[in-house]
């Protein structure tokens, strides 16, 4: 089983409502992910944090908001989305080693299906 | 020219064969390699991870890479039911970013 833990797996919202996606590690990570996944296409970045900062932000909408309360939680804050924003959200985290022979091996949650009507 | 080419298949083998998965890439700073498996409605499990070149093998898995070629692989022996899953490869040269394949999707046949 993951030690990436998301909640809720699965989110319906309107186009004018508020929602979070949260996610939890509990491996010592120093690195969080967003990914955003499409049916038949490979995980796409949308945010890294890298020691509870904002290091990566891959020109994504301001309609989400992510926010890292502390090294082992995540949120993605949800306004306003529209209904081509429904996908699969992964949430992952890494070691963050620079350099070294572990590299930085990215461990995947079960994510979190979101359908925006 | 994407940064890594993937058969997206899909591959379809009798139980009990062996599979064999490829990706290319193109960027040489890439140092470590992953292969990920993702079932239906899943997120992507990790499965095997190398380091440069060479291989490993975990199991019935067998990652390979050529770096020379800029070529790495996924062997499967003994394919069963269960591993009928997407396929994706991944690689990054050490930072944050990680470069996907677009996954081939493989079906093992009872």
């Amino acid at each position: 089983d993951t030690e990436v833990t998301q909640t809720p797996k699965h989110l319906v919202m309107g186009m004018t409502n508020k929602k979070s996606l949260k996610c939890e590690q509990h491996m010592g990570h120093r690195a969080m992910y967003w990914y955003k996944q499409k049916a038949k296409k490979p995980p796409e970045l949308m945010f890294v944090y890298s020691y509870e900062k904002l290091s990566i932000n891959e020109s994504v909408p301001s309609r989400f908001s992510p926010e890292c309360p502390n090294s082992s939680l995540l949120n993605l804050h949800l306004h306003a989305l529209q209904p081509e924003d429904s996908a699969l959200y992964l949430c992952a985290s890494s070691q963050r080693e620079i350099g070294g022979i572990s590299g930085n091996t990215i461990y995947f949650g079960e994510g979190s299906w979101l359908t925006v009507v | 020219q994407k940064e890594v080419e993937q058969d997206p298949g899909p591959l379809s083998v009798p139980e009990g064969a062996i599979v064999s998965l490829n990706c290319t890439y193109s960027n040489s700073a890439f140092q470590y390699f992953m292969w990920y498996r993702q079932y239906s409605r899943k997120g992507p499990e990790l499965l095997m991870y190398t380091y440069s070149s060479g291989n490993k093998e975990d199991g019935r898995f067998t990652a390979q890479v050529d770096k020379s070629s800029k070529y790495i692989s996924l062997f499967i022996r003994d394919s069963q039911p269960s591993d009928s899953a997407t396929y994706l490869c991944a690689m990054n040269g050490g930072n944050e970013k990680l470069t996907f394949g677009t996954g081939t999707r493989l079906t093992i046949i009872p």
